[in-house]
């Protein structure tokens, strides 16, 4: 069956460096989305891409969709500590149901 | 605040017994999704409703039940809990379009933390 995987499982960072994770599955997706989970609290959506080769910014992140959408980055540039938490993706299994990644946990060390 | 309420925030209970937690989506949100997060691991799918009717199964328990009433809240049951259940148990919403919802974007609750002793 479909696999979404993301990597890294963890990354440490000192504040002010930039940050990449990567979502990659097996099978080309229709779409993708990020969510965001601070420590102790609950998902939240960033952003959903789904054109090939799309990119989208929110401030500090880029988002970018590759063009074969089998795989999906998440930039963060400048770290602050306001970014640690973990990132989810998240994509279409067999069509009808979604899966999430296992995400990436960052820390930023102030 | 993302409009999903759920209770109870936490939980404590016994192996073997049986708890229901419940979920009131956002106003106007169709679709339900129960969601299982086990310390620092990630989310695990449990099982989706659209409009009161089961749209979706994931990888959820026999021993675990849920349902989605007329007025749209949502319970999930768990029976002879185990230790191994202890858990936060999200409940997600959305718009849930008919076309089989795949550009639904979820909305998340504060979650269910349950401790089984």
């Amino acid at each position: 069956g479909q696999q979404v995987m993301q990597i890294p499982q963890y990354q440490h960072v000192q504040e002010g460096e930039d940050f990449t994770t990567y979502c990659n599955s097996s099978t080309t997706l229709s779409n993708i989305q990020w969510y965001k989970q601070r420590p102790g609290g609950h998902p939240v959506f960033l952003i959903q891409l789904v054109k090939s080769g799309e990119v989208k910014k929110q401030k500090r992140l880029t988002f970018q969709f590759g063009e074969a959408k089998k795989n999906s980055s998440l930039h963060i540039t400048a770290t602050q500590t306001t970014d640690v938490g973990t990132y989810f993706c998240r994509a279409p299994y067999y069509g009808q149901n979604f899966v999430f990644g296992p995400g990436t946990r960052l820390s930023v060390l102030p | 605040d993302s409009g999903v309420t759920q209770t109870p925030k936490h939980l404590i209970t016994a192996t073997g017994q049986r708890v229901t937690l419940r979920c009131s989506p956002r106003s106007g949100d169709l679709s339900v999704y129960w969601y299982q997060q086990s310390l620092d691991q990630g989310l695990q799918f449990l099982i989706q409703y659209y409009n009161g009717e089961e749209r979706a199964k994931g990888n959820i328990l026999e021993r675990f039940s849920a349902q989605q009433f007329p007025d749209l809240h949502s319970e999930l049951n768990l029976s002879s809990l185990e230790l191994g259940d202890s858990a936060l148990y999200f409940c997600a919403s959305s718009s849930g379009d008919r076309g089989g919802g795949t550009n639904e974007k979820l909305f998340f609750g504060s979650g269910t933390q349950l401790s089984v002793l």
